[in-house]
């Protein structure tokens, strides 16, 4: 089965500072897509970054950069000069071809002034 | 785009009431999912369609719920009867097929509380 490990339940960082959030995953599929989601205070799941298994380059988009380890199914998450913010849940997450998507159980990321 | 419709976005209900959670997906979209938020399971996904049809329903709790999507714009999560345990927020969320990475855009969601 499936699963998506996250195993910092809360994390903190300093305003300006970087923050990297760890997820392995568990798959037995050959070709998949993970992805980290965000989710602020007003409840809206917001889409963060994706990777696509088959890409070796690990994905940017702008503060956010991931670590895609595939052979140690690990995919984490960096966030750079962190801002007021960033301050949310943060959930990875991986879906195969099937379109069923597991999430995991969230990191909860506070960005201290 | 207007995104993933939800509503209400809240609903305070008592025990035995029957619940009715609706979604219209981003125009165009082809899958719908409802997933069920709490402190204790996380997000769970429940059900979901494609082209209108449920695919895999595993995740409903039990038979006192159910959903339906009776045409592409439209979807809703019914509770009957409602109980407390069943306080949660709902989210629905929609995608496209054929996109390069197939991502799933959600709702606001429902905030549920069942007295």
């Amino acid at each position: 089965a499936q699963t998506v490990t996250q195993s910092q339940p809360e994390m903190s960082v300093q305003e300006a500072e970087t923050v990297t959030l760890s997820c392995t995953y568990d798959t037995s599929e050959n070709n998949y897509y993970l992805f980290w989601y965000k989710q602020p205070p007003s409840r809206q799941m917001i889409l963060v970054i994706r990777q696509e298994a088959y890409k070796q380059q690990n994905a940017t988009e702008n503060r956010f950069s991931v670590n895609f380890q595939k052979a140690a199914k690990s995919f984490s998450l960096k966030i750079s000069d962190s801002q007021l913010g960033d301050t949310a849940m943060y959930f990875c997450a991986h879906k195969t071809s099937y379109d069923k998507v597991i999430f995991g159980p969230g990191t909860s990321l506070s960005v201290i002034p | 785009d207007a995104g993933v419709i939800q509503s209400p976005r809240h609903e305070v209900t008592e025990m035995g009431q029957e619940v009715t959670l609706r979604c219209k997906p981003i125009s165009g979209h082809d899958y719908l999912f409802w997933y069920r938020q709490t402190m204790m399971r996380g997000l769970e996904l429940l059900i979901y369609f494609n082209n209108n049809v449920p695919i895999d329903d595993s995740g409903m709790p039990e038979d006192r719920f159910s959903a339906k999507m009776p045409n592409a714009s439209f979807s809703t999560l019914k509770i009957q009867p409602s109980e407390p345990r069943d306080s949660a927020v709902y989210f629905c969320a929609s995608s496209l097929a054929g996109t390069e990475y197939n991502e799933q855009f959600f709702g606001p969601g429902t905030r549920l509380t069942v007295l």
